[in-house]
């Protein structure tokens, strides 16, 4: 089976502007789950999707957003880029994500400028 | 709300030798997961082991173990014969029936020849 991708791998933006990452799930697998990972907060959740709803969130700024399509497939938005937004962003998908094992994409760096 | 502390931010290790990683979390759920990811300089983090909380018996991957106290919420990896290619970030990590996954500051290991 082929593993969480995610894209892009990297991306430079500039402050004010906004982004959208793409993640894959593993097939069959319908919960998708985005951290933000940063040198000083280390890992934090952002929000989880399980069948086109979320279904949880975390402590972020409403700038951040996320949807999951009917194929699983999910996408997070970054609106009004601020330098802090600088990060690796991970997805991770799991099966039905009550409960079970997640497995992470590669992850998206992304530089704001 | 759960959290997840590693008290040790960097470990080191002879090669062939065995290192135990510490983690503690707090939480007055009976029932979730514990993990032990790996995160190597690629980034893409990668699962090492699981435990269920409901389980008494310690999991066991080849080199890899846990041992894991409930009653004293403490969840250690063992990592027996080390390897060069074991050196990396390891974030200890919890999961709860909600949903709910928090992840520790991690522990930086490092692998002597």
């Amino acid at each position: 089976k082929a593993g969480v991708t995610q894209t892009p791998r990297y991306l430079i933006k500039t402050r004010g502007q906004q982004v959208t990452l793409s993640c894959s799930p593993i097939s069959g697998h319908r919960s998708v789950s985005w951290y933000q990972q940063t040198p000083g907060q280390g890992l934090q959740f952002l929000f989880e999707y399980f069948s086109e709803t979320q279904r949880n969130k975390g402590n972020f700024p409403g700038r951040f957003s996320g949807r999951q399509f009917s194929n699983s497939r999910s996408e997070m938005n970054v609106s009004t880029l601020e330098l802090g937004d600088s990060a690796l962003y991970l997805c991770a998908s799991s099966l039905s994500g009550r409960l079970d094992t997640q497995y992470f994409g590669p992850g998206t760096r992304l530089t704001v400028l | 709300a759960q959290t997840v502390t590693q008290s040790q931010p960097e470990m080191s290790v002879q090669e062939a030798e065995t290192v135990t990683l510490s983690c503690t979390y707090d939480t007055s759920e009976s029932d979730y997961y514990l993990f032990w990811y790996k995160q190597p300089p690629s980034r893409q983090m990668i699962l090492v082991i699981r435990q269920e909380a409901y389980k008494q018996q310690n999991a066991t991957e080849n080199r890899f173990s846990v041992n894991f106290q409930k009653a004293a919420k403490s969840f250690s990896l063992k990592i027996s014969d080390s390897q060069l290619g074991d050196a990396a970030m390891y974030f200890c990590a919890y999961r709860s029936a909600d949903n709910d996954m928090r992840f520790g500051a991690g522990t930086r290991l490092t692998v002597k020849p």
